[in-house]
């Protein structure tokens, strides 16, 4: 079965600092791979997707995220921090058997401190 | 453009009682969603819905949970009767297509806590 997992489910970091938040996954076949933010009392918002070519991929805020096959992890990251950055981050692989439907890992909570 | 819809925001119930969320997706989209949040938990797909036809509802606990979505447009998801652990956010979410460049998009969600 394909899933993904995220390795942190905190990672408090300072404000400009550069920041990089883990996911792995498992798959037998094509690989579509997601981040999404949630702040808080939101819904989620698409941050960036990976779907083919180059495996460094950009999204919005500032934030992009390095596909790598053979370690099978997408880690999101941005250089510089902001307070406003403070959310919850969720990897999701999309699962197509028959029809698609996105997995989500159990997310990683971003802290930004001053 | 308006995003996805969801009411109520928050609800309280006692076990046993039921309760029902709404959710209109953007305009045109013809794939609709139900996703639960548990406190700590990724979401998780309930249901799926290409128009007005239930393409997935593995995940859905048929016995107490119920989805609907009449004219292929807004959409209603049935608790009952609820159980402690059913309290989460609901999320609906919607997309254009089933494809995998086409981006989901999330309502606010449904906040349900049940005591």
């Amino acid at each position: 079965a394909q899933s993904v997992t995220q390795l942190d489910s905190q990672v408090p970091v300072f404000e400009e600092a550069p920041v990089e938040l883990r996911c792995n996954y498992s798959s037998s076949v094509s690989v579509y791979l997601f981040w999404y933010v949630q702040y808080p009392n939101q819904g989620l918002q698409l941050l960036l997707k990976y779907l083919s070519g180059s495996t460094l991929v950009k999204g919005i805020n500032g934030f992009e995220a390095e596909f790598n096959k053979s370690q099978t992890s997408v880690h999101l990251r941005k250089p510089s921090v902001h307070i406003s950055d403070t959310a919850e981050y969720f990897c999701a692989v999309l699962v197509d058997t028959g029809f698609q439907k996105l997995v989500f890992g159990t997310g990683t909570r971003l802290l930004v401190s001053p | 453009e308006a995003g996805v819809a969801q009411s109520p925001r928050y609800k309280i119930i006692e076990k046993r009682q039921s309760v029902a969320f709404w959710c209109n997706p953007i305009s045109g989209h013809a794939t609709l969603y139900w996703y639960q949040q548990i406190l700590g938990q990724g979401p998780k797909l309930l249901i799926q819905f290409q128009n007005n036809g239930v393409v997935d509802d593995s995940q859905l606990p048929k016995d107490r949970f119920s989805a609907e979505r009449l004219k292929g447009v807004d959409s209603t998801l049935k608790i009952q009767p609820a159980k402690l652990e059913d309290s989460a956010v609901y999320l609906c979410a919607s997309s254009l297509v089933v494809a995998v460049n086409t981006e989901a998009f999330f309502g606010q969600g449904t906040r349900l806590t049940v005591v």
